[in-house]
């Protein structure tokens, strides 16, 4: 099956720039997600790329895919104490996109002042 | 965006009980919803997909006896954990996919619903 995987642990100074990876192991995914979790809160869509595109941006978000690699990045400019969450990437299982989804380990980000 | 909402958010019950945790869409309809399980720590598992007006399908491993769900309308999915256990104790989250929108593959998640069995 799918494999995800994530760094555990993220810490970052206030106003600087975050970066998340994400490996996966199925080549066919189609499409990569992050999401973010507050804690003792579900799980809150934070964007989405297609497996046909290399890059995404999205106001402070900038999501990069080498499909190649099998490695996704969440990039958070300008990180603020509100970004301090757990970030989850999640790959669409098999051909076609559908809805089930293999979730990473997720990565705890740690923002300091 | 859509809004999915589960109920209740937080939920204690004595061993042996079994316990509903209800999710519904608000805006929108959803023909499939899926039904994960978090532990403390850990990423989500899916555990089954709901399917409205037929058998929920469920994961390797899950056991469908010990939790049943229910998908009777397009807006509403239910998980009942039947005879619970304190190993059952844990974060269960659903979602729901808003086709209307037209992105396929586009999922949207409840708040979740803690469950602490005595």
């Amino acid at each position: 099956g799918e494999d995800v995987e994530q760094s555990l642990f993220l810490s970052v100074r206030e106003g600087d720039s975050s970066v998340i990876n994400c490996t996966y192991t199925d080549s066919s995914s189609t499409y990569l997600y992050w999401y973010k979790q507050e804690p003792g809160a579900g799980l809150q869509l934070l964007t989405y790329i297609f497996s046909n595109m290399d890059m995404k941006q999205d106001q402070r978000l900038t999501v990069l895919l080498n499909k190649k690699d099998k490695h996704l990045s969440l990039r958070i400019a300008d990180t603020q104490t509100g970004d301090s969450a757990i970030y989850f990437c999640a790959v669409a299982r098999g051909p076609g996109g559908g809805n089930k989804l293999t979730f990473g380990t997720g990565t705890q980000l740690k923002v300091e002042l | 965006g859509a809004v999915v909402s589960q109920h209740p958010s937080w939920v204690i019950c004595k061993s042996g009980t079994s316990v509903k945790i209800e999710c519904r869409s608000l805006d929108f309809q959803a023909t499939t919803m899926f039904w994960y399980r978090q532990f403390p720590k850990q990423s989500l598992m899916l555990m089954a997909t709901s399917n409205e007006g037929s058998k929920a399908t469920y994961e390797q491993g899950v056991e469908k006896d010990k939790f049943l769900i229910n998908h009777a309308s397009l807006t509403l999915s239910t998980l009942t954990v039947t005879s619970a256990h304190p190993e059952d104790s844990s974060f269960y989250i659903c979602s729901a996919t808003n086709q209307g929108t037209g992105r396929a593959g586009e999922l949207f998640f409840g708040e979740g619903s803690r469950l602490t069995v005595l």
